[in-house]
């Protein structure tokens, strides 16, 4: 069974903690995906990867950063943590556009809450 | 900036009885079309994906796609409590899937 794996269930930060989100995949997928979920606001884009060592801007990129420096394996940094990075964050990975299906496998996710 | 549209609900129907739910996309270019079930708490899981124009059914669901009103559907026939959860509605933009904000379904017993 394909699987994608964040490290942490929940987590509980300090204000101002730098703070790291692992995910894994062992799918042997090219994307992967972070998202944060927010009652009334959806998923939202943070940061997004196509291949060891690249990455692009969701449309929330500020106060996180991303590394990518194996296929397998995707972090999320809150370089500074701060209340309002609250929330469920979420890890998918997917293989590229290839015909005409090309969904995600979410992770688990981490319910993070700052302090 | 291409858009999934979802009416919020939450959608409530009876144990037995069809829930149905809609999406409407904003990008013409959108090729293949994606349900998703959420359990409160839980990470999105895949039900359906759909990319012909048409139905398209998988046991208790069915997806259907109309591209040239830019709608797509999922039918859950035979409702159950255990139905009860958010439906994210995706569509494929530029380079990565684009999410609707979700539909809530409640099936009451």
């Amino acid at each position: 069974d394909v699987k994608v794996t964040q490290s942490s269930r929940y987590l509980v930060k300090r204000t101002g903690e730098k703070v790291f989100l692992e995910c894994v995949q062992d799918m042997d997928h090219e994307n992967m995906f972070w998202y944060r979920q927010d009652p009334g606001l959806g998923l939202r884009l943070i940061y997004f990867s196509y291949d060891v060592k690249m990455k692009e801007k969701g449309d929330i990129p500020e106060g996180y950063s991303v590394s990518r420096e194996k296929k397998e394996r995707f972090s999320l940094i809150l370089e500074s943590a701060s209340t309002n990075q609250t929330s469920m964050y979420l890890c998918a990975s997917s293989l590229p556009r290839e015909g005409e299906n090309y969904g995600y496998t979410f992770g688990s996710g981490t319910r993070l809450t700052v302090v | 900036q291409k858009e999934v549209e979802q009416n919020s609900g939450p959608l409530s129907v009876p144990e037995g009885a069809i829930a149905s739910l809609n999406c409407t996309y904003s990008d013409r270019g959108s090729q293949s079309f994606f349900w998703y079930r959420q359990y409160s708490g839980k990470s999105p899981e895949l039900i359906m994906f759909i990319y012909s124009n048409g139905d398209k059914e998988d046991g208790r669901f069915t997806a259907q796609l109309n591209k040239a009103s830019q709608y797509v559907s999922l039918l859950i026939r035979d409702s159950q409590p255990s139905d009860s959860a958010t439906y994210l509605c995706a569509a494929t933009g530029f380079q990565k899937l684009v999410f609707g904000t979700g539909t809530r379904l409640l099936v009451s017993p």
